[in-house]
């Protein structure tokens, strides 16, 4: 059984459509993120849902929504997607305290033409 | 704010060999949570080793273990008896605050045969 899930893997779009990912994780976590990872593989939180409730929003475009429609599922839309959106998005879950690691979905990697 | 830094991109060890990956971070908080994560070519994230900021031992799991120096904030990962499979990008992480987890910019680790 997957523990945390995305869909797409692999996304290709054009510049100015919108676009989500969804994500699901079936580890009964409470806190579940966003992350993105460049092409240097640099990787920065986006996102923080605890509870459903948005705890960190770190400095992304507002083009970037996360909506969390219960505590296991995280999904992230983008609109007006642009050129340096291309770069791998991965959800993550834990238990919701800093102290526990979090489990990370396989990953999605966006191309952004 | 805290910061971590990673200051290897690259390092590459002989097969059966030991190495050490270099980590040192910066954090007004005096409770928080150090992590090694490793991202093989496959690009899921998987844990390998947790080291909680109050325990003075150094945390060990199986051939992967760290020298914690908390008065220099420094977190090295040692890989003993090097595999093959260990052949990754290696991401020291530090996790502190409400759920703020902040990652370095990661260490290619290139194991030969």
């Amino acid at each position: 059984d997957t523990a945390v899930s995305q869909t797409p893997k692999y996304l290709v779009t054009q510049m100015g459509n919108d676009k989500s990912i969804k994500c699901e994780q079936n580890l009964g976590h409470d806190t579940m993120y966003w992350y993105k990872q460049d092409s240097k593989k640099f990787l920065k939180i986006m996102f923080s849902y605890n509870n459903k409730e948005l705890i960190i929003n770190e400095t992304v475009p507002n083009r970037f929504s996360p909506k969390s429609p219960d505590k296991a599922h995280l999904n992230l839309h983008i609109n007006s997607l642009e050129l340096g959106d291309s770069a791998v998005y991965f959800c993550a879950s834990s238990q919701g305290s800093v102290s526990y690691e979090q489990y990370f979905g396989p990953g999605t990697r966006l191309t952004v033409t | 704010a805290q910061t971590v830094t990673q200051s290897q991109p690259e390092m590459s060890v002989q097969e059966a060999e030991t190495v050490t990956l270099s980590c040192t971070y910066d954090t007004s908080e005096s409770d928080y949570y150090l992590f090694w994560y490793k991202q093989p070519p496959s690009r899921q994230m998987i844990l390998v080793i947790r080291q909680e900021a109050y325990k003075q031992q150094n945390a060990t799991e199986n051939r992967f273990s760290v020298n914690f120096q908390k008065a220099a904030k420094s977190f090295s990962l040692k890989i003993s008896d090097s595999q093959l499979g260990d052949a990754a990008m290696y991401f020291c992480a530090l996790s502190g605050g409400y759920q703020k987890v902040t990652f370095g910019i990661g260490t290619k680790l290139q194991v030969i045969p």
